[in-house]
């Protein structure tokens, strides 16, 4: 099993461009996030999905979209770059629990510049 | 609304000393309560979890964690500190229901010194 895959692992863009970053798992998980992790602030939830053709919203969702068009793929999808969106992004996948989420399996992370 | 805050943006022990990382977390339901450890450019990776049942939860490499529910607390800790256990440590808390969301604190680095 491959895990959590992220593409790419290094990003520079420039400011108004649009992106997308892939994320697949192949442990069959229900529920797929994305956070961005900045220095001092922890990781926060940019959005998730609980299965197929379910997204939503999570902290940090200005700027930022997301499908869930199969239940291995979650592709994050900037739509004109800031320079606030320099950050490392990751993936997370887990398994949904009658009382919560399972423990969330990490993606290597993106790191995006917008110059 | 749930919530994690850990106090001390920075902890530093000597390599031998105890352990201790503080966690303390706000759910309007009975929580899952998690630690996940990062080393220096890589993802995060599971140390240990409690969801349920015993309080005091054992995880890798030698750390456990108690949920004190009265306390609102799941403090991590290792008797004996090794120069390997440098890293950032994350405190998280998830909710209940097919909306849940995992909220994570703002990290603890520790540093172990000779």
């Amino acid at each position: 099993n491959a895990g959590v895959t992220q593409t790419p692992k290094f990003q520079v863009l420039k400011t108004g461009q649009s992106m997308t970053l892939q994320c697949a798992q192949d442990m069959n998980h229900e529920y797929m996030s994305w956070y961005r992790q900045d220095p001092g602030m922890g990781l926060r939830l940019i959005h998730y999905s609980v299965g197929a053709g379910i997204t939503d919203q999570g902290e940090v969702p200005n700027g930022y979209n997301v499908s869930r068009s199969t239940t291995e793929d979650f592709p994050l999808r900037l739509l004109s770059a800031a320079p606030s969106q320099t950050s490392v992004y990751f993936c997370a996948s887990s398994s949904l629990l009658a009382g919560g989420l399972d423990e969330q399996f990490f993606g290597p992370g993106t790191r995006l510049t917008v110059l | 609304a749930q919530s994690v805050t850990q106090l001390g943006s920075h902890v530093s022990v000597s390599e031998g000393a105890l352990v201790l990382l503080r966690c303390n977390y706000s759910s309007s339901v009975p929580p899952y309560l998690f630690w996940y450890v990062q080393y220096p450019n890589q993802g995060l990776q599971l140390l240990l979890k409690y969801t349920t049942g015993a309080t005091l939860v054992k995880g890798i490499n030698g750390f456990e964690a108690e949920f004190k529910k009265s306390e609102t607390s799941f403090h991590l800790t290792k008797p004996s500190a090794h120069m390997s256990d440098a890293a950032e440590y994350f405190c998280a808390v998830s909710g209940t229901g097919t909306a849940s969301k995992l909220t994570f604190g703002t990290g603890t680095r520790l540093q172990v010194t000779l």
